[in-house]
Parts: C-alpha cells; structure tokens; sequence
C-alpha cells in the first residue's frame, strides 16, 4: 500500500511569517511530487511541482525534496491571509496518490 | 474557459437511485482520472483513461460504478443504487502528453445521497 502521510494541522501562522508544511511517503520508487492548494468547497488547484532532490522555488513558494528520506516540505514565505487553506501533498504511482491535507491557517 | 468541466456541480438524490456526472477535461489532454474527495480525506484515485481505454479501476470503484469514454474525449461516471456513503466531491482530472503526472482538476460535483 502506498502511503502519503501529512500533518492534518492547523497549523497557525501570523501573516508574514514563513509557513513550512510537510509530507512522506512510502515509496522509494517515486519521481515525482506534487503540492496542491485547496480552499473550502473547491477543488484542488496544483501550486506546484518537484522532480528532483533540492530545492524548486516559484515566487513565494519553495518546494523542497529529499529521496532519501522521502520527504517533501512546502514552504510559503511571506504569508498572506488568503494562503489560508489546505495544501495537499501527493506523489504519482501511475495516478496521484494524495496525504489527508494539512489545514493552514494565516492570522492578520 | 478552457479548463476541466464537471456537470453538474452539485446533485441530491434518495438512496437507491442512478446518478451520471460527466468530465470534459482539457482540450487535446489525452489522460482523464476520477478521483472520490470526503471530509477531511484527501482525493481517492478511481479509475482512469488514456484516450478511450479504461486503463486501471481502483478497489474501491464498485460493480455500481461504471465509467466510459466512448471517443476519447468526455468522461462519464456513473452510480447505480446510490448509497449513503457515495456521499462524496467526485473531482475529474486530466493531463497530457508526456507530462502525464501534472493533472488540472475541474470543479468538482458534490453528491448528496440522502
């Protein structure tokens, strides 16, 4: 069974602070990672993608990998109320498989 | 808009009817996945097509579930004797090419079985 596991949260951060959000998962064989965003009643919207160990950065996001601790981390600098939402981790295995979310939370 | 399109958004309906939602993904994306979304959870994979072939169904796509894509372009889903627990966003995806691991959700459709 492969797995994606996330810190289901909230995780609660002042506005401007930097928000760091974490996912593992089960499967060495994995390439490629994805994180998106979801807001309430609305459908997942891909904020980004990380194929290879290191760091990937797209304005106030950086995604960063590490294969051999399979582990991806998203980090939002600068947080704005409007990042409030759940980020969802996944990972492709032939389809995406997806964490339970972590709820993030950016106070005025 | 030339983004995934799910129809319809929202449907209620009684235990132990059919219900039919469709996908039309992005133009030319040769991929289409069904994903099942509850509360709290994150989206479920549940089958997926490359052009008109079903290629993989997941255990949890019942024999009540059935889905097509007869020409390789529109998706139906289709659930035969609605139960509670179909209550679910029912998210369609597509992607292209060869880039087949980046998928764009459409909107969704919300399925209340009351």
């Amino acid at each position: 069974q492969k797995e994606v596991e996330q810190n289901s949260g909230p995780l609660s951060v002042p506005e401007g602070a930097i928000a760091s959000l974490n996912c593992t998962y089960s499967d060495r064989v994995s390439q490629s990672f994805f994180w998106y965003r979801q807001y309430s009643g609305k459908s997942p919207e891909l904020i980004m993608s990380i194929y290879s160990n290191g760091d990937k950065e797209d304005g106030r996001f950086t995604a960063q990998l590490n294969k051999a601790s399979q582990y991806v981390s998203l980090l939002i600098r600068d947080s704005q109320p409007s990042d409030s939402a759940t980020y969802l981790c996944a990972v492709f295995f032939q389809k995406l498989v997806f964490g339970t979310g972590t709820r993030l939370l950016v106070s005025p | 808009d030339t983004g995934v399109s799910q129809d319809p958004r929202h449907k209620i309906t009684k235990r132990g009817q059919n219900v039919t939602f469709r996908c039309d993904p992005i133009s030319e994306h040769n991929r289409l996945y069904w994903y099942r979304q509850t509360l709290g959870q994150g989206p479920e994979f549940l089958t997926y097509f490359q052009n008109e072939a079903q290629l993989e169904k997941s255990r949890l796509l019942s024999d009540r579930f059935s889905a097509e894509r007869p020409k390789g372009s529109f998706s139906t889903l289709e659930i035969q004797r609605t139960e509670q627990g179909d209550s679910a966003m029912y998210l369609c995806a597509s992607s292209w090419g060869t880039d087949q691991e980046t998928q764009y959700f459409g909107p969704g459709t919300r399925l209340l079985v009351l």
